[in-house]
């Protein structure tokens, strides 16, 4: 059973570039949440998208996107890109149904803005 | 903001007991205590929550004062590959769609 899988590992991107990061959830979940950790800082959460709908969003820009499709998984989209963009960015996945207290991370994406 | 306050760094030796203390003084009668680890540069990793009792599973323990305002995640035997930032965090269980908020957690360096 895969768990929860992010592509890709890493990225290099250049300020003001656009930026589409992936996420796979663990098989039966179908909430995934993103969340941004700069470098010697806990995860912030960005949003959590269910039924292919935004439901809860924390404290980031417009400049922040996602999207869920059909089969759960979900993309992250981040435009204009500054260098404070740059971190590890986590993927985790929940089914909704069980209120499973169990949110399960995925292997992050680093993203480099230069 | 985060709700819940812990030691920075803590560190202790292979084979021994590692307690991580953890300070939730404004916690809500509905939200559980969870701790998260994160070993370096991997995504965070379930390990433990309870609300008012004790909890014990494979990994660790849980020990929960009587008036919520505290809580200790023990690991049992400490061994090189616990070495990680240990978060705790309250949150509403019967809410999944509840987001986590991190604070910035306690950094474990377990010695040989």
């Amino acid at each position: 059973d895969a768990g929860v899988t992010q592509s890709p590992t890493h990225l290099i991107k250049t300020r003001g570039q656009q930026v589409t990061l992936r996420c796979s959830p663990k098989s039966g979940h179908d909430t995934v949440s993103w969340y941004q950790q700069a470098l010697g800082q806990g995860p912030q959460f960005i949003f959590q998208y269910y039924e292919e709908e935004e439901r809860q969003r924390g404290n980031f820009p417009d400049r922040f996107s996602g999207h869920q499709f059909p089969n759960y998984s979900s993309e992250l989209n981040v435009n204009a890109l500054l260098l404070g963009d740059s971190a590890l960015y986590l993927c985790a996945s929940t089914y909704i149904a069980r209120s499973s207290y169990e949110q399960y991370f995925g292997p992050g994406t680093r993203l480099t803005v230069t | 903001d985060a709700k819940t306050t812990q030691p920075p760094s803590m560190d202790c030796a292979e084979g021994r007991a590692a307690n991580l203390p953890c300070n939730h003084s404004t916690i809500s009668g509905n939200e559980y205590v969870y701790w998260y680890r994160q070993i370096h540069s991997q995504g965070p990793q379930y390990i433990i929550h309870g609300l008012k009792n004790n909890e014990t599973n494979e990994m660790a323990s849980l020990i929960i004062t009587e008036d919520r305002k505290s809580s200790t995640l023990i690991l049992p035997h400490a061994t090189l590959r616990d070495t990680a930032v240990y978060y705790c965090i309250v949150r509403v269980l019967y809410s999944s769609a509840s987001k986590i908020i991190f604070g910035s957690g306690t950094r474990l360096s377990i010695r040989p």
